[in-house]
């Protein structure tokens, strides 16, 4: 079975300072790695994911994350934040042995200020 | 362009009363999926589908029953709804064998049981 762990529950952030939004997960088997970001009163849409090949993803918005399988995690970050990425960030992960579920983790509150 | 549509988006119920959640997407989707989102416990899987005439259990399939008659079409019903179902609920589709596709969701459908 699979796990997603994010720690951070509100990460605030002054607007053009840099972010990172952490991502831990636990599997016994290889897995799939994914950010979806949710901005209020919508759906999730996906931001970028991980598949195979170089660890560094870049995803729409200027969001970027680095896999990095000893550690076991998938951190999301940007260079330069503005007030529309205000939103809710979320980690999750499939396995690759096709079972068809998307495990998510808790959710990260990012809120750029002013 | 719809995408995924649930209906209806907003319900009020009384405790054992049942009602039944509609999921349409118009992308010719294999893979449907219906998710509740509460605070601070991020997206839990309820049930999912990998065809029409199919449906399997994920994380919390207790208190819900799922059918899949059209493949456009992912219903989720509540036979007795209890307070501990009030909940945001999401519905996804994705096109992708082996977890290696998008999910693409529906806006949610919040739900009050009294």
């Amino acid at each position: 079975a699979q796990s997603v762990t994010q720690l951070d529950s509100q990460v605030p952030v002054f607007e053009e300072a840099p972010v990172e939004l952490r991502c831990n997960y636990s599997s016994s088997v290889s897995v799939y790695l994914f950010w979806y970001v949710q901005y209020p009163n919508q759906g999730l849409q996906l931001l970028l994911k991980y598949l195979s090949g170089s660890t560094l993803v870049k995803g729409i918005n200027g969001f970027e994350a680095e896999f990095n399988k000893s550690q076991t995690s998938f951190h999301l970050r940007k260079p330069s934040v503005h007030i529309s990425d205000t939103a809710e960030y979320f980690c999750a992960v499939s396995d690759v042995k096709g079972t068809y579920k998307y495990i998510f983790g808790t959710g990260t509150r990012l809120k750029v200020l002013a | 362009n719809a995408g995924v549509t649930q209906t209806p988006k907003f319900r009020v119920l009384k405790t054992g009363q049942s009602m039944t959640l509609l999921c349409a997407q118009d992308m010719n989707h294999e893979y449907m999926y219906w998710y509740r989102q509460d605070p601070g416990m991020g997206l839990r899987l309820i049930h999912y589908s990998v065809g029409e005439g199919t449906t399997a259990k994920g994380e919390v399939p207790d208190g819900y029953n799922v059918s899949r008659l059209k493949k456009q079409n992912f219903l989720l019903g509540l036979e007795s709804a209890a307070p501990s179902q009030t909940s945001v609920y999401f519905c996804a589709s994705s096109y992708s064998q082996g977890n290696t596709g998008e999910l693409f969701f529906g806006e949610g459908s919040r739900l009050t049981v009294l």
